[in-house]
């Protein structure tokens, strides 16, 4: 089936610092997502992009379409503790009708 | 604005014992529903979707089935669970097959 390869896997920083985390896959997307997950909660959607090049801000984060739409990443400037959490990317292939298909998180720690 | 609640947030199950978890859907009309499930450090995988009421398409063979008895309301059910069905089980819905999804708050389940 299709995968999104999402990275890193963990991120261990200080407060203060920025982060990067990117996905890429072989196939084309339609649409980018990027969710925040705290513990025991269910995903909240930060960013969404919808056209290949596309570079949206969030507050503090930033995400891009990539221009081959096979990729994005999410930027985090200036982390807080409360920036702790998973973060997912999820794509939506170009077919109408396809659900969308999560990476596998990237779990973000901050020690102040 | 639109709200999901899902119920329970938690629960504990024997083997072999049926499950029903609810997931409703309030402030729009017609939306695509989503049932998820997340097992521990785990991305989310996609069980169920539906785009209207009576329609439900499986992405995963398993002894789990999903129901859309009204617009807004999205059930998951098992007539006998398994060990390996525990975790975490996120509905979500989207206003179009290829809008952002929105996650309700999970429902932690545990099978002993």
């Amino acid at each position: 089936g299709q995968q999104l390869n999402q990275s890193p896997q963990s991120m261990f920083i200080q407060e203060g610092e920025d982060v990067s985390m990117n996905c890429t896959s072989s196939s084309i997307f339609n649409t980018w997502l990027w969710y925040k997950q705290d513990p025991g909660e269910g995903p909240v959607l930060l960013i969404a992009l919808y056209k290949a090049g596309e570079l949206t801000s969030n507050g503090r984060l930033t995400a891009q379409f990539g221009i081959t739409r096979k990729d994005s990443f999410l930027n985090i400037s200036a982390s807080i503790p409360s920036d702790v959490g998973i973060y997912f990317c999820a794509g939506q292939l170009s077919k109408a009708g396809t659900a969308l298909i999560f990476g596998k998180g990237t779990t973000l720690s901050v020690s102040s | 604005s639109q709200t999901i609640h899902q119920w329970p947030a938690t629960l504990v199950q024997p083997v072999g014992s049926p499950l029903s978890l609810e997931c409703t859907v309030e402030g729009t009309s017609n939306p695509n529903l989503y049932w998820y499930r997340q097992a521990a450090g785990r991305g989310l995988q996609l069980l169920f979707y539906s785009v209207g009421i009576g329609q439900i398409s499986s992405e995963v063979p398993q002894n789990l089935s999903a129901s859309r008895p009204q617009d807004r309301q999205f059930i998951l059910s098992s007539k006998k669970l398994l060990l390996s069905d525990s975790g975490f089980y996120l509905c979500a819905w989207s206003e179009v097959q290829r809008g952002p999804q929105h996650f309700g708050d999970g429902t932690r389940l545990s099978i002993l």
